[in-house]
């Protein structure tokens, strides 16, 4: 099946600071990839939708100003958390579909600590 | 808005009990359908799908699951658990049209006991 890559896999920062988490297709090309955020005991939240060559689209209630996404390529997709605070510490989880398969595919996620 | 509803929040079980796992969505459009698994510190794995054809999907590890249309259910199944499938199951449900993200349900946490 299709695999999914995520980049860090944890990372702990301290509060103000950048974090960046990237996202991979590894043997197929996707032109979308979802970012989602899970907190403990909670299930997914879909936070955004990120496309490439254009701007992401972001769900009701997510900043997009402190989650910056940018899908430079049909492999790559990165979420930005901008000036990181200790609520933002969470499991985020990119997916991607393969382009013919109605399914998405899950990376392994990024657990992040904000300290 | 389209939702998906998982009733169970936690479920207790022993060794070898069945198991039976609601979900239900809320679209009146085609969708697909799915249930996925995370082991405690894992990713999700998918377990089963269902796209069309059959309504009983047969997935990993020994589960099932029953699309029933008219109910907008598609519950999870698995006839004698076993301690290493505790676990969150999440059912998710996808649009055939449109929008191809996944609606995921809140998730039930299964503890089987020994």
């Amino acid at each position: 099946g299709a695999v999914v890559s995520q980049h860090p896999s944890w990372v702990i920062c301290k509060s103000g600071t950048s974090v960046k988490i990237e996202c991979r297709s590894l043997d197929f090309q996707a032109t979308t990839m979802f970012w989602y955020r899970q907190f403990p005991k909670q299930s997914l939240m879909l936070m955004a939708t990120s496309n490439e060559g254009s701007k992401a689209t972001y769900e009701q209630g997510v900043e997009k100003d402190k989650f910056l996404i940018n899908h430079a390529s049909l492999t790559l997709s990165t979420l930005t958390v901008t000036s990181a605070h200790p609520e933002d510490s969470s499991f985020y989880i990119c997916s991607a579909p393969q382009t013919g398969y109605n399914e998405q595919f899950f990376g392994p996620g990024t657990r992040l600590t904000v300290l | 808005a389209q939702s998906v509803s998982q009733h169970n929040h936690h479920v207790i079980l022993s060794e070898a009990a069945s198991l039976e796992l609601g979900c239900n969505y809320s679209y009146g459009g085609t969708v697909n359908l799915f249930w996925y698994v995370q082991y405690p510190g894992q990713h999700l794995q998918l377990l089963l799908k269902y796209f069309s054809g059959d309504p009983l999907v047969k997935g990993i590890k020994g589960f099932e699951a029953e699309f029933i249309k008219s109910k907008f259910s598609f519950n999870l199944r698995k006839p004698s658990v076993q301690w290493s499938d505790t676990a969150e199951y999440f059912c998710a449900v996808i649009r055939q049209t449109g929008a191809n993200n996944l609606f995921f349900g809140t998730g039930t946490r299964l503890t089987v006991i020994p």
